[in-house]
């Protein structure tokens, strides 16, 4: 069965940093471009970045751009957000795609102060 | 980054057929394909339909996709209670260089 489990979330303060995670299984996850996508409380979902297949590729909405870094190490399956200079409005559930049809439970980021 | 165009709402009864709409720009719509999500209170959006018209395994055939220049729709026959849930269209956009969802609809079986 094909698996996505991300991990990291936590309430932060306006400014901080986190890192999220996400442990792919039953996929041969270096084989896969990987997003993030995002969905603040009551609201839409927000596509937020992608990943090539080796990593050498990345692109990113404006709004994180600058401040969101993905990368992922196929060597452990596993792709990363790290998310530096945190906002309010970066609060939201955070998922892990395959693009377009696997996705992960979510990770939940709220920034307040 | 802007994003694509769906009715907040949209309601039928049992055994109706609904349909909803996303509508975009040349640059995302009118170039790209288009997946459709469906999504229940509390978990993770599912992919119901995928390049414009493909329905993943284990998707109902009462779920179809269809596309039109900048335009796509949704629609859903035979409606059932359980289809009541949000629905969120999603596209490559070239200009943009990035995926637009739409802002959702939210489908309610009456």
């Amino acid at each position: 069965e094909v698996q996505l489990v991300e991990s990291g979330g936590d309430l932060a303060q306006p400014g901080a940093s986190l890192r999220l995670s996400c442990a792919a299984s039953g996929l041969t996850f270096s084989s896969y471009w990987m997003h993030w996508v995002r969905q603040a409380p009551g609201k839409g979902l927000v596509w937020v970045s992608r990943i090539n297949n080796d990593g050498g590729t990345t692109t990113y909405a404006d709004s994180v751009k600058g401040r969101f870094t993905i990368s992922r190490d196929n060597a452990k399956n596993t792709l990363y957000l790290q998310m530096n200079s945190l906002r309010v409005e970066d609060t939201a559930v955070y998922y892990c795609v395959r693009w377009p049809d696997v996705w992960g439970q979510g990770t939940t980021v709220t920034v307040s102060s | 980054q802007s994003g694509l165009t769906q009715p907040p709402s949209a309601s039928g009864t049992p055994g109706q057929r609904v349909t909803i709409s996303c509508s975009g720009s040349s640059s995302g719509l009118g170039t790209n394909s288009v997946n459709w999500y469906q999504q229940l209170p509390g978990t993770a959006p599912k992919l119901l339909i995928y390049s414009t018209n493909q329905r993943p395994s284990g998707v109902p055939d009462r779920f179809s996709g269809s596309k039109s220049g900048t335009s796509a729709s949704l629609a859903i026959s035979g409606l059932q209670s359980e289809d009541e849930a949000d629905y969120y269209c999603a596209a490559w956009d070239d200009s943009l260089n990035g995926v637009v969802f739409g802002g959702g609809t939210k489908l309610t079986v009456l």
